[in-house]
């Protein structure tokens, strides 16, 4: 069955980057996106930006445009995405998951567990 | 980006009851809407994808509607495992973006 294993939870001081794995398996990685996905503490959920798993072509939301970096290792069959120049409102789990379709019908049918990420000085 | 508003934030129901809660888009995004639930400390589940379509797995008793701009989720009975937060999204156009979320707690 599809599984997506993310790295563990990280503190980082402002200004820091950070760097959160998702690793993949039961599946092929190379078949689907991968996207990223945030949810602020008590807040509701936020679009970073996806990563082809063959190709490793991006999209990012503008407003990540310049601080994202959404790279994969598909030797590992593992996705990451870098945030750089963190503040104090990058606090979030952040959640990778898998894009599925059907047609032209797109969603996430599979999550990882989350990573939480503390900006704190 | 399209705004995606949900109603209510919040509502409180009983075991048993039929709850609806609506998603409202800021443009057409045609049939391209998701609805996700969460529980406290767990990943989004998808339970419908385009608008009206069940996942696998997912019980009967949730159903999606509409199309265009105006969205529902319905649970026709509902059971102790629902009570947790809803989230549509809309996957018509980038960047995607979520409602702000319904919380369904206990009466």
């Amino acid at each position: 069955q599809v599984h997506l294993v993310q790295s563990g939870a990280e503190v980082k001081k402002p200004g820091a980057s950070v760097k959160v794995s998702c690793k993949a398996s039961g599946y092929n990685f190379n078949d689907n996106y991968i996207h990223w996905v945030r949810q602020a503490p008590g807040q509701g959920l936020e679009w970073m930006g996806w990563i082809n798993g063959k190709s490793g072509a991006t999209q990012y939301r503008e407003k990540f445009q310049v601080r994202v970096t959404l790279t994969r290792d598909t030797s590992v069959s593992t996705a990451y995405m870098e945030l750089s120049g963190l503040t104090y409102d990058d606090t979030a789990v952040y959640y990778c998951a898998r894009l599925d379709s059907n047609w032209d019908l797109e969603y996430l049918q599979f999550w990882g567990q989350g990573t939480l990420v503390t900006v704190s000085s | 980006d399209i705004q995606m508003t949900q109603s209510p934030s919040s509502l409180s129901a009983s075991v048993g009851d039929r709850v609806t809660i609506t998603c409202r888009a800021s443009q057409s995004i045609s049939s391209y809407l998701n609805w996700y639930q969460q529980k406290p400390g767990n990943a989004p589940r998808l339970l419908i994808y385009g608008a009206s379509s069940l996942q696998s797995g997912v019980p009967s008793r949730f159903s999606g509607s509409g199309s265009g701009t105006d969205f529902t989720l319905s649970i026709s009975s509902l059971q102790p495992e629902d009570f947790a937060t809803y989230f549509c999204q809309q996957s018509s156009s980038s960047p995607w973006t979520f409602g702000q979320g319904t919380k369904v707690d206990v009466k």
